[in-house]
């Protein structure tokens, strides 16, 4: 089946710090997502790119869909404490069974005050 | 907006024993997915449905039943617990769209097999 490669597994960074984390696959996307679980929740959807070299923010949140669609990057810009938590990429194939993702395995980001 | 609703939120079983995970979501959406979550190892699919009357197996299913009566609800049930099925389950929902990978997910169940 498909695999995603991300990276880094943990960041720990100060307030106010920017981040960049990324997700690497084998194989082409035709969507890619990038989720947020704070501890004890499930994951939330911050920001959904639909179109290779798509750039899309929210708010200080960044996240670009790879050229190549094999690959996708998050930003975040001026780093809070609320930031902490592990952030997740999903990729959507092509295919029969579309509508399902392949997560990758997560990066734990804890934010200093 | 209750959203995607699942039962109980922490449960400890014994091996062998069975349970059932409750999942119900009030949103009308057609697909409902379980998976499960081990620490640093993302999410994984165990099953999936498209519809009421409709499932089908994700990549790690061995150990599970589903069941899809109703829109509304999608049942996880392990039969014999065993220790390797120790882990936080989520239930999620999407609505039938061409952005249905738009998926909202439960706040989780965090089950240990002792």
């Amino acid at each position: 089946g498909q695999q995603l490669n991300q990276s880094p597994q943990s960041m720990f960074i100060q307030e106010g710090e920017d981040v960049s984390m990324n997700c690497t696959s084998s194989s082409i996307f035709n969507t890619w997502l990038w989720y947020k679980q704070d501890p004890g929740e499930g994951p939330v959807l911050l920001i959904a790119l639909y179109k290779a070299g798509e750039l899309t923010s929210n708010g200080r949140l960044t996240a670009q869909f790879g050229i190549t669609r094999k690959d996708s990057f998050l930003n975040i810009s001026a780093s809070i404490p609320s930031d902490v938590g592990i952030y997740f990429c999903a990729g959507q194939g092509s295919g029969g069974s579309n509508y399902k993702l392949t997560f990758g395995k997560g990066t734990l980001l804890t934010v200093n005050p | 907006n209750a959203g995607v609703t699942q039962t109980p939120k922490f449960r400890i079983l014994k091996i062998g024993q069975s349970m059932t995970l409750q999942c119900t979501q009030d949103m009308n959406h057609n697909y409902m997915y379980w998976y499960r979550q081990d620490p640093g190892m993302g999410l994984k699919l165990i099953y999936y449905s498209v519809g009421a009357g409709i499932t089908d197996k994700g990549e790690v299913p061995n150990g599970y039943n589903v069941s899809r009566s109703t829109t509304e609800d999608f049942p996880l049930r392990l039969e014999l617990a065993a220790p390797s099925q120790t882990s936080v389950y989520f239930c999620a929902s999407s609505s039938l769209s061409w952005k249905s990978e738009k998926l909202f997910f439960g706040s989780g169940t965090q089950l240990s097999v002792l």
